[in-house]
């Protein structure tokens, strides 16, 4: 089975510019999770699905920052405008529906580096 | 809330060597808890996890962990760790009831010295 499929794997911009990055969860699970990993800060919880609506976006840390889950395949994280303070490595996580138990499934992740 | 600290930010080991990475948490009840592992350039891959039952648990490549109610502690052991267990460790944990996802760790970085 595929797993969780994120792209870009790398992404390089310059400040102002918007990035997009995209997440194809497994399929059949009904929750999706946006994470950032950063040096200083570890792994931050952004925002999270269920069954496509967004439940808790207190993470997410300014309106520059948007995501979106059109469908139960697909998933957006969209940064409007960049600075060089969002690089990150930004992973999609997802979940089987009939969890309860909290444990994801990562995607290899989207480094993304704002100069 | 709860919270989960990992006290060693590097831990190097020579190969064949034994391992133990520490973790503990804070809850007021027991979580559900887990352990990944990431690879440089890589994602989070499931080492192993506690639910219930036996305290001492069984992951892959050789690692296991043990739950320990009295100290609040998830450490992961390897009776003997190889080259490719050089990466990065992250203990986390769930406490259950529709919670908002996993709170992880700061991570243990795992050097191994040949």
């Amino acid at each position: 089975d595929a797993g969780v499929i994120q792209s870009p794997r790398h992404e390089v911009t310059e400040m102002g510019q918007e990035v997009t990055l995209r997440c194809k969860p497994i399929s059949g699970h009904n929750s999706l999770f946006w994470y950032r990993q950063t040096m200083m800060r570890g792994l931050e919880l952004l925002i999270y699905f269920n069954n496509n609506v967004p439940i808790d976006d207190s993470g997410m840390p300014e309106d520059r920052f948007s995501a979106k889950m059109p469908n139960a395949s697909f998933s957006t994280l969209k940064i409007q405008p960049s600075e060089p303070r969002d690089s990150a490595v930004y992973f999609c996580a997802s979940q089987p529906g009939q969890s309860n138990t909290g444990e994801l499934f990562f995607g290899e992740g989207s480094r993304l580096t704002v100069l | 809330a709860q919270s989960v600290t990992q006290p060693d930010i590097h831990i190097t080991v020579s190969e064949g060597a034994s391992l133990e990475l520490r973790c503990n948490y804070s809850y007021g009840a027991t979580p559900y808890l887990f352990w990944y592992v990431q690879s440089p350039g890589q994602g989070l891959q499931l080492l192993l996890k506690y639910f219930s039952g036996d305290t001492l648990v069984q992951g892959i490549k050789g690692f296991e962990a043990e739950f320990k109610r009295s100290q609040s502690s998830f450490n992961l052991r390897k009776p003997s760790v190889h080259w490719s267990d050089a990466a990065e460790y992250f203990c986390a944990v769930y406490p259950g009831g529709g919670a908002d996802g996993l709170t992880f760790g700061k991570g243990t970085h795992l050097i191994i010295q040949p």
